[in-house]
């Protein structure tokens, strides 16, 4: 079965500490892999994509087919970070996604 | 200005009434999507579609309708079989084969 697995309901940090959003997948095929996030009042938006290997506002994340995993990562966590994060699958050949249940990242000062 | 547009933002609905939600989009995408959000459980696919006057059912269609006869525009439908419609729901859009969503803002709905 097809699935996201975001462990973490909660993650809360310090201003400047890093942080890894975790996630896993199950899936049979070649894996399409997505963050997106959401900010309060804002709409859900695309963060970053696994095929694309690129850094958005400081976060990175690596697939790891071995591990199923694709966390996300960010060296110095900024209060402006704060807001909810889905992992997302690409399933099919419609490019349907998945999305895991999300991680709230709280970023103290 | 380009974007995705849901329709209304708080919607209240009886017992045994049917409502419908509207989505709008004006990027010229293809697909089109309908999420279900609860807390603790992330986001769930109602229906989908590719093309217009063809939509699938998602995880959760159970209760739910759809139609797509224009590409601009995809209205749910929540029925009165939907047990559990209390809800905020999401509409989303994209390219064909990029997964690179627009979401709406959102709908949120309340049995009453």
């Amino acid at each position: 079965a097809q699935r996201v697995t975001q462990p973490e309901k909660l993650l809360s940090v310090f201003k400047g500490a890093p942080v890894e959003l975790k996630c896993n997948y199950s899936y049979s095929g070649s894996p399409e892999l997505f963050w997106y996030v959401q900010y309060s009042r804002q709409r859900l938006q695309l963060l970053l994509r696994h095929i694309s290997r690129e850094s958005i506002k400081g976060f990175t994340a690596d697939l790891n087919k071995g591990e199923t995993s694709f966390h996300l990562k960010k060296p110095f966590a900024q209060e402006e970070d704060s807001a909810m994060y889905y992992c997302a699958l690409g399933s099919g050949g419609y490019n349907k996604l998945i999305f895991g249940a999300g991680t709230r990242l709280a970023v103290h000062p | 200005d380009g974007g995705i547009t849901q329709s209304p933002k708080y919607l209240f609905r009886k017992e045994g009434q049917n409502v419908t939600l509207s989505c709008e989009q004006n990027l010229n995408h293809d697909a089109m999507y309908w999420y279900r959000q609860d807390p603790g459980q992330g986001l769930r696919l109602i229906y989908y579609s590719q093309i217009v006057n063809d939509f699938q059912k998602g995880d959760i269609a159970e209760g739910y309708s759809v139609s797509r006869e224009k590409k601009e525009s995809f209205p749910l439908t929540v029925t009165s079989a939907q047990k559990n419609p209390t809800a905020f729901y999401l509409c989303a859009s994209s390219i064909q084969a990029s997964g690179g969503y627009t979401f709406g803002s959102g709908t949120r709905l309340t049995v009453v």
